[in-house]
């Protein structure tokens, strides 16, 4: 069945480095745009990061723009985000989504995973 | 960036009411509009896109209404598994922003 997977999250310093991973299965996920969203403790969610399908686009939010980066391997079904300069405000649950449509990117998501979590803390 | 207001923060509804969640952009989003449920411990799931759409698989209890600026959705007669925190999200434009959410309570 359809899938995604996160895995990578755990307690980090602040100012140190972390690479969160999504492993997706049951579906063509090289035709999907992706996304990491997250949701700090007690609010609401926030979009960080969409990749297009082929990786040729990228966009993130203001909040993580020169520290994160969002990176995909389309041979192995894996997203990914690369975390540097980690903050206290960075601590949340980190979903990685996928958009609705097969080649095109609507900019909402359809199949979510679980979360994992990362806590920014000294 | 497209500040999404979500009202009100909490609804309380007896089992079998009829429930009326609204959302506010600051600036129009055309009808790029999606809503999501999501329970506690549990991933969003897609309610709702382009304003009005059914996602596959959700009950017709759930609708969505609106255009611009202004967006409601309606949860007809709810039912013990509707009492969750439903959010709305704009893709009009990037980057994306979600409502802050409204929880939908047992009375």
């Amino acid at each position: 069945q359809v899938q995604l997977v996160e895995s990578g999250g755990g307690v980090v310093q602040p100012g140190r480095s972390l690479r969160l991973s999504c492993a997706a299965s049951g579906f063509t996920f090289s035709g999907y745009a992706m996304y990491w969203v997250r949701q700090a403790p007690g609010k609401g969610l926030e979009w960080v990061s969409v990749i297009w399908y082929d990786g040729g686009n990228k966009y993130y939010a203001d909040s993580v723009k020169g520290r994160f980066t969002i990176s995909r391997d389309n041979s192995k079904n894996t997203l990914y985000l690369q975390m540097n300069s980690l903050r206290a405000e960075d601590t949340a649950v980190y979903y990685c989504a996928r958009d609705l449509q097969l080649w095109q990117t609507l900019g909402y998501m359809d199949v979510w995973g679980r979360g994992t979590t990362v806590t920014v803390s000294s | 960036e497209i500040v999404m207001t979500q009202s009100p923060a909490t609804l309380s509804v007896s089992p079998g009411e009829r429930a009326t969640l609204s959302c506010r952009a600051s600036q129009s989003v055309s009808s790029s509009l999606a809503w999501y449920q999501q329970k506690p411990g549990q991933a969003p799931r897609l309610l709702i896109y382009g304003a009005s759409t059914r996602a596959t698989g959700i009950p017709a209890r759930f609708s969505g209404s609106g255009s611009g600026t202004d967006f409601t959705l309606t949860i007809s007669s709810l039912q013990s598994e509707d009492f969750a925190v439903y959010s709305c999200q704009q893709y009009n434009n990037w980057p994306l922003t979600f409502g802050g959410g409204t929880k939908v309570e047992i009375k």
